[in-house]
């Protein structure tokens, strides 16, 4: 089946740094979601991306999918500790999401 | 999300005890979710159900049955726990677009 390669499993990184996840496929996705979960929450949805090449904005958080559409990346400028949690690509394949294993953020102040 | 409930939120049972989870939800989506969470595997998919007739297998059913009782309900039973079910579990929803809605999650320990 489909399957989703996140990297790096872990990142701990001093407040006002900048930090990037990266998410890559053997196959081409038709798109791709990102969601934030908080310590001791649950996922929240970010955003969707569905163009090639395509780049969102969120504030300091800034989101590609790849022009093969095969990866994508999620770029925080300058963290701050409201950043901290673990962050997940997750593809769509038929109706279901297919996960990454997620990015733990941590942010030392 | 308040909309999507989970119960309960912890629960320690024993090796060989029947669960269930149960989630609820009132956004009004046919598509519900039940998956795991497992520290540095992300979220795999147990079941899913597109509507009260039709339910589905998700990467890892084995040792899980789900019933859905009407649009707003999914439940989740593990017939005879056993300790590698130790897990955080969430139960999604999913409406017209591809954006999933969570519960708040059970925390289950099988000792």
């Amino acid at each position: 089946g489909q399957q989703v390669m996140q990297i790096p499993q872990y990142q701990h990184v001093q407040e006002g740094e900048d930090f990037t996840t990266y998410c890559n496929s053997s196959t081409t996705l038709s798109n791709i979601q990102w969601y934030k979960q908080r310590p001791g929450g649950h996922p929240v949805f970010l955003i969707q991306l569905v163009k090639s090449g395509e780049v969102k904005k969120q504030k300091r958080l800034t989101f590609q999918f790849g022009e093969a559409k095969k990866n994508s990346s999620l770029h925080i400028t300058a963290t701050q500790t409201t950043d901290v949690g673990t962050y997940f690509c997750a593809a769509t394949g038929g109706n279901k999401l297919v996960f990454g294993a997620g990015t733990i953020l941590r942010v030392k102040s | 999300d308040a909309d999507v409930t989970q119960t309960p939120r912890n629960r320690i049972t024993k090796t060989g005890k029947r669960i269930m989870l149960e989630c609820s939800q009132t956004k009004g989506h046919d598509r519900m979710y039940w998956y795991r969470q497992d520290p540095g595997l992300g979220l795999r998919l147990i079941y899913y159900s597109f509507d009260v007739k039709d339910i589905n297998k998700g990467e890892i059913s084995d040792g899980y049955s789900v019933s859905r009782q009407a649009q707003a309900k999914f439940s989740l039973s593990l017939e005879s726990a056993i300790p590698n079910q130790t897990a955080l579990y969430f139960c999604a929803t999913k409406g017209p677009t591809d954006t999933q809605y969570f519960g708040p999650g059970t925390r289950l320990t099988v000792l």
